[in-house]
């Protein structure tokens, strides 16, 4: 299985922030790797797919880069409605894999 | 209006058999794969699994293959997810997603959840 690996695990900010989550493949993916937003009681949510394409309808302060192995996630001005738990997913091989999540709380 | 609707929570014993559901609407239900997602309490994503509905074709994770099964009934846009022998370790949030072929593996649209409890 390819292992993804999310870092930070949890991270505080404020308003305005730019925050940054990477997430790490142990092998090259290519640019097969979206980011999801999840929000307490509620599914995931496409943001970002094929490591840097901005999914419908989603605002362009969220951004993705990154290619092989290493990969990044950026909002470049924390919102309210952006405090939420973010994860990557590998779609390069079977099984699809997940990042373990990164949790973005209020500082 | 693309849209996933799951069957509702679930209340069930070690040992008992059970279904999910999980309805597709707005979209051409044949075109798009549907994978399942675990959710344990507190935890993060675990995909499953998928079926494309135009030929039941499955892949299964090693990992859940072989105690779950999928399927779907395209007379009604809807995918199955089943167990027959449920345990305690279960106890979990199941989403169902769709998305594209190989080369469109994201998930760009999401069931609300079905929340199944195992508890003797």
């Amino acid at each position: 299985d390819i292992q993804m690996t999310q870092s930070p695990s949890s991270l505080s900010a404020s308003i305005g922030d730019r925050v940054t989550i990477t997430c790490q493949a142990n092998q090259d993916i290519s640019n097969y790797l979206n980011w999801y937003q999840q929000k307490p009681g509620e599914a995931p949510k496409l943001l970002v797919y094929g490591a840097s394409n901005l999914q419908t309808g989603v605002p362009s302060r969220f951004s993705g880069n990154g290619s092989a192995t290493d990969f990044s996630f950026t909002i470049s001005n924390l919102q309210p409605e952006d405090f939420a738990t973010y994860y990557c997913h590998q779609y390069d091989d079977l099984p699809l894999t997940f990042g373990g999540g990164t949790k973005v709380e209020v500082k | 209006e693309v849209q996933l609707v799951q069957s509702g929570a679930e209340m069930k014993k070690p040992g008992e058999s059970l279904t999910i559901s999980c309805e597709g609407s707005g979209y051409t239900f044949t075109s798009k794969w549907i994978s399942w997602v675990r959710q344990m309490p507190g935890k993060g994503l675990e995909w499953m699994g998928r079926i494309d509905p135009r030929d039941s074709y499955t892949n299964y994770n090693p990992s859940f293959r072989g105690h779950v099964s999928m399927s779907v009934d395209t007379s009604i846009d809807t995918a199955y997810l089943q167990w027959t022998s449920l345990k305690a370790a279960d106890s979990a949030m199941y989403f169902c997603a769709r998305s594209g072929g190989v080369s469109e593996n994201w998930f760009d649209s999401w069931g609300q959840g079905t929340l199944v409890t195992v508890s003797s």
